[in-house]
């Protein structure tokens, strides 16, 4: 079945350790996102990627990473910068589509908890 | 930035019922989106609708758009259980990317 897998589900942290979230789509999709949600919030953008070698900074990218050396995978990796890095962290895809942006297909979630 | 607004923030209900929740935005965009979220899953894709739409249908759910007043709502016609979720709106502001709105909190009640 396609679809996309982010791993780990639950992933704890201690204050200063860089952690990476993993993120694998087999939908054969060019573009992916990263997106942040904290409880009862919606979804704030950190980083997204439009194909291969390149990707852009969404709106809250400070003391975050990320790279896309493969188009099924766009790891993000969580810096000790982040300040409040406590969040659940959602991963999606999309078919390319020129003028617009269609439809996101999101996976499972990571949620990260810094003690 | 978070150009979507939805309204209510929580909406609970009666099961047989029909729940509306509206999204407002501030931009002129290509398409606006609705989303469900399950607590603790991912989004998951309900309709999408075009600038020059007005009005479009998926099953239970009516979405309407407005873009002289620059909103949107979802109507969800004879509710059940399975529907309680968070509803999100999105906006397509030609960036190739969404912006989402905070979210309406739906509960059907037995």
């Amino acid at each position: 079945d396609g679809g996309i897998t982010q791993s780990p589900k639950y992933l704890f942290r201690k204050e200063g350790q860089n952690v990476t979230l993993s993120c694998e789509q087999n939908l054969n999709h060019d573009a992916m996102y990263w997106y942040r949600q904290d409880p009862g919030q919606g979804l704030r953008l950190i980083y997204y990627s439009q194909i291969v070698n390149d990707f852009q900074k969404g709106d809250i990218a400070e003391g975050y990473s990320v790279s896309r050396e493969k188009k099924e995978s766009f790891p993000l990796t969580v810096t000790s910068a982040q300040k409040n890095p406590t969040a659940f962290y959602l991963c999606a895809s999309r078919v390319w589509t020129s003028g617009y942006t269609g439809e996101l297909f999101f996976g499972e979630g990571s949620r990260l908890t810094v003690l | 930035s978070q150009q979507g607004e939805e309204d209510p923030q929580a909406l609970s209900i009666q099961e047989g019922e029909n729940a509306t929740m509206n999204c407002s935005y501030k931009t002129s965009i290509n398409n606006l989106q609705w989303y469900r979220q399950n607590s603790g899953r991912g989004l998951v894709h309900l309709i999408l609708i075009r600038s020059n739409e007005r009005e479009k249908h998926s099953g239970r759910l009516r979405v309407t758009l407005d873009t002289s007043k620059k909103s949107s709502s979802l109507l969800i016609t004879a509710s059940r259980a399975a529907d309680t979720a968070s509803y999100f709106c999105a906006t397509d502001g030609g960036a190739q990317k969404l912006v989402f709105g905070q979210g309406t909190r739906l509960t059907i009640n037995p």
